[in-house]
């Protein structure tokens, strides 16, 4: 079982949709969890963290924690197309030494 | 502030080179971490310094690669001598603290060995 699981999609929705996307992860202890956005060639660009159970939201953006599941998700309203991107999940890891853990990432392309 | 910057941004070598890539953090930022990503894969750890100190090296694919932070400032990678999985983007990331506050990446090097 890998660390960090994504969807790697691509996920399609329309623009002006919620786009909503999906992250497991393996290591019950974690206590740090971060969403990445990175377009095509370019370095991962930190969007989003989230440290306790429930629902935090910026603008456009709500992570959402549930740490009896393991499970961590990020919606994006009102998608736009310049949301198109790969979204990295990422998680702090608290075994042996802190260090984040990514996810493979998941593709969405948002449709005009 | 500055960010994280890394040089070079691109890199193409003959396999069995040598090639040193650098990172130099957010100023402050005790917290240095180096990751790769290969294509199709995910983005892996390599290590984490913490100031000068190796916290965790545990993602070091083999004695190849060497890693050092003098003074806790900047970092330098080195591969020696290169292979050609050794291809990928190499990403440096750094934070404030050891647990869990947001790390900040560079543009990443692009490594191409041929």
């Amino acid at each position: 079982q890998k660390e960090v699981e994504q969807n790697s999609g691509p996920l399609s929705v329309p623009e002006g949709a919620i786009a909503s996307l999906n992250c497991t992860y393996s290591d019950r202890g974690s206590q740090s969890f971060f969403w990445y956005r990175q377009y095509s060639g370019k370095s991962p660009e930190l969007i989003m963290s989230i440290y306790s159970n429930g629902d935090k939201e910026d603008g456009r953006f709500t992570a959402q924690l549930n740490k009896a599941s393991q499970y961590v998700s990020l919606l994006i309203r009102d998608s736009q197309p310049s949301d198109s991107a790969t979204y990295l999940c990422a998680v702090c890891t608290t075994s042996g030494t802190y260090k984040y853990i990514f996810g493979t990432g998941t593709r969405l392309k948002v449709l005009a | 502030e500055a960010g994280v910057t890394q040089f070079p941004s691109h890199s193409v070598i003959e396999k069995g080179q040598t090639v040193t890539l650098r990172c130099d953090p957010i100023s402050g930022h005790d917290n240095l971490y180096w990751y790769r990503r290969v294509m199709g894969k995910e983005i892996k750890f390599l290590l984490h310094f913490v100031k000068e100190s190796k916290q965790d090296e545990s993602g070091m694919p083999n004695n190849r690669f060497l890693a050092e932070r003098t003074g806790g400032t900047y970092s330098t990678l080195k591969v020696q001598p290169a292979e050609l999985e050794d291809s990928g983007v190499y990403f440096c990331a750094s934070s404030q603290v050891s647990f869990g506050t947001e790390a900040f990446f560079g543009q990443g090097t692009r490594l191409t060995v041929v």
